[in-house]
This record gives structure tokens, C-alpha cells and sequence, in this order.
């Protein structure tokens, strides 16, 4: 069964901390890892990352990929009360029809 | 665009009452997916259509739950009876084919919250 798994569940930080949020995965025929950030509403897209080592940059976020070690991790430097949010690793795997596969996510606070 | 849209934003109900979601996906997206959001459970995909047609709904909890869609730009999630251990968030997602389904970056609604008393 397929499977993404994040740690650690929560997180709680202070403005200008850098943090790394991580998440390993079990999918029959890998085809991408997306990251999402989730405020009070909606998922909103931040990553799509489909080979291995190269680093996706957006800001102060950045992610990388592991498809050897099956894990990616997101990291954001200089942290802001803003960050504060749950972030989820959601996998594609075996079919072709967009079916994510979600982790539980990570519950980041960042204190001022 | 206006997005995924739902409604209602906010439902509570009793126990046993039946409870309809609706959704509206973003004109010209084939695919759309119901997600259940829990603090215990997280993001769960219950089902998803392609081109209205339902394709897989081995996420769907048990026979209390359906779902339809009966055309291109509306979906919706019924459940009957509704319990209290269905009280979650509900999201519905549509993403269009083609190049995108080999990404899988779907668009959320702002998603239901369900409770149920």
C-alpha cells in the first residue's frame, strides 16, 4: 500500500530559526512529490519535484528530492510568523490520474 | 477564474440527518477528487471522477457515503445518515488533464467543515 510518512508532526520555532521538514514515501512507480502549505483553508501548492538532487527554490523555501533514499525534505530558512502553517507531502505514484498521496503533515508555529 | 468552489462553508447537523456537499470544479478540469481532512487521519482521498465518471472510490468509508456527478461543473458528497465520527473537513479538488496529470498539482476548494452532533 502506498504510503507518505512526515516528521515531525509539529514544530514549534522562533522568527529567523531555519527549519527542515521531512518526508519519506513507499509508492509503486514514483512519478512526482508535491509540497503544500495549509493555513486556515485550502492547500495552497508550493513544490512539484520529480528528480533526485535538484533543489527547487522559491524564497526563503526550498526543497530537494531523494528518489535513492525515497525521502524530500523542505526547508525554510529565516523563518516568519507567517510560515506558521501545516505542510503536506503528497505523493503521485503508480497511476497516471493525479491520485495524491497524502501525508499527516507538519504543524509549524513560529513565535515572534 | 473562481477557483474550486464549495459550499456550504460550514455545516452542522444531528446525528442521522442526511448531508449534502456540493462542489464546483474549475471550468475545463476532467478530474475531481474528494478529500476528508482529520486531525487523526489526515488528507483521506474518498473519491474521484474523470470526465464525471467515478473512478475509484475504495476511499469511501462505508455505504453511508456517495457521491455524483452528473455533470461537467458539479459534484456532490452525500452522506445518510450522518454520524459524529464523520465530522471533518471536506475538500473537493479538480485538475485538469494533459500535462498536469503527470504532475499531479491539484486545485482545493476551500473545503467543507462538517460537524455532526
Amino acid at each position: 500500500e502506498d504510503k507518505v510518512v512526515q516528521s515531525p508532526l509539529s514544530l514549534v520555532v522562533h522568527e529567523g530559526d531555519t527549519v527542515t521538514l521531512n518526508c519519506s514515501y513507499e509508492v509503486t512507480n514514483f512519478r512526482s512529490l508535491l509540497w503544500y502549505k495549509q493555513e486556515k483553508k485550502a492547500p495552497t501548492f508550493l513544490f512539484m519535484l520529480t528528480s533526485s538532487g535538484i533543489e527547487k527554490k522559491s524564497g526563503r523555501l526550498s526543497s530537494i528530492l531523494d528518489k535513492k533514499e525515497l525521502f524530500s525534505i523542505l526547508n525554510i530558512t529565516a523563518t516568519q510568523t507567517g510560515d506558521s502553517a501545516v505542510y503536506l507531502c503528497a505523493v503521485l505514484g503508480s497511476s497516471n490520474t493525479g491520485k495524491l498521496i497524502f501525508g499527516q503533515g507538519t504543524t509549524l508555529q513560529v513565535k515572534p | 477564474d473562481a477557483g474550486v468552489i464549495q459550499s456550504p462553508r460550514h455545516e452542522v447537523t444531528e446525528m442521522g440527518q442526511e448531508v449534502t456537499l456540493r462542489c464546483k470544479p474549475i471550468s475545463g478540469h476532467d478530474y475531481l477528487f474528494w478529500y476528508r481532512q482529520t486531525m487523526m487521519r489526515g488528507l483521506e482521498l474518498l473519491i474521484y471522477f474523470n470526465n464525471n465518471v467515478p473512478i475509484d472510490d475504495s476511499g469511501m468509508p462505508e455505504d453511508r457515503f456517495s457521491a455524483k456527478m452528473p455533470n461537467a461543473s458539479f459534484s456532490t458528497l452525500k452522506i445518510q445518515p450522518s454520524e459524529p465520527r464523520d465530522s471533518a473537513v471536506y475538500f473537493c479538488a479538480s485538475r485538469a488533464s494533459g500535462r498536469a496529470a503527470n504532475t499531479g498539482e491539484l486545485f482545493f476548494g476551500e473545503g467543507s467543515r462538517l460537524t455532526v452532533l
